[in-house]
């Protein structure tokens, strides 16, 4: 398997523009999860999602963000406008949500570098 | 979910065993502890998990005691490659899948 598929992989664009980042998960995993990633604030869950269906959204720092996944094999991520204060580096992840016990493995992929100016 | 607290920075050589304890003052009964690696420029990689006692694998050993409270990630003579950030996680899957990241040890390896 390719693992989890993210692009692009940078993204530099000016403060107001629309931005969307795109993620497909490891195939037949059930769960997604968007995280953004900085030096200030760390690695924070932002939303995921499970059987294609949004669970917890509280980490979304505004109502600028929105989160979709139209099917089991594609999610995205939207900011609109955006902010300087936006730039970091967003992971995707999935998982296999088993349900047996412990915490499912979440298998990240490479990152978007987002930069606004 | 429960807090963790984690040494902010490591250092260490070539071919020593690197330990990284972790305290979960406040970890439910139902919580297992995880451990994930993040290279520079990566998404985090998951490294183990356990609940209780000793876990083993490939890559390290995982160390819990009767009490819970505490973890240590044991990394066996570790190589420049081992520089990364590790992070420690309390959860179960009561909270979906739910992780929550702190701020890691940061390892730097020396040759």
């Amino acid at each position: 398997d390719a693992g989890v598929i993210q692009s692009p992989r940078h993204e530099v664009t000016e403060m107001g523009q629309e931005v969307t980042l795109r993620c497909k998960p490891i195939s037949g995993h059930n769960s997604l999860f968007w995280y953004r990633q900085t030096m200030m604030r760390g690695l924070e869950l932002l939303i995921y999602f499970n059987n294609n269906v949004p669970i917890d959204d509280s980490g979304m720092p505004e109502d600028r963000f929105s989160a979709k996944m139209p099917n089991a094999s594609f999610s995205t991520l939207k900011i609109q406008p955006s902010e300087p204060r936006d730039s970091a580096v967003y992971f995707c992840a999935s998982s296999l949500a088993l349900g047996a016990g412990g915490t499912d493995t979440q298998y990240f992929g490479p990152g978007t570098r987002l930069t606004v100016l | 979910l429960a807090k963790t607290t984690q040494p902010i920075s490591m250092d260490s050589y070539e071919g020593q065993e690197v330990n990284i304890t972790c305290s979960h003052n406040n970890i439910a009964t139902n919580d297992y502890i995880t451990w994930y690696q993040q290279f520079p420029s990566q998404g985090p990689r998951f490294i183990i998990q356990g609940y209780k006692t000793k876990v083993t694998n490939e890559v390290a050993s995982l160390f819990i005691p009767a009490d819970r409270k505490s973890s240590t990630l044991s990394l066996p003579r570790v190589s420049l490659s081992d520089t990364a950030v590790y992070y420690c996680l309390v959860g179960g899957d009561n909270q979906g899948g739910k992780l929550i990241f702190g701020q890691g040890t940061e390892l730097s390896v020396k040759p």
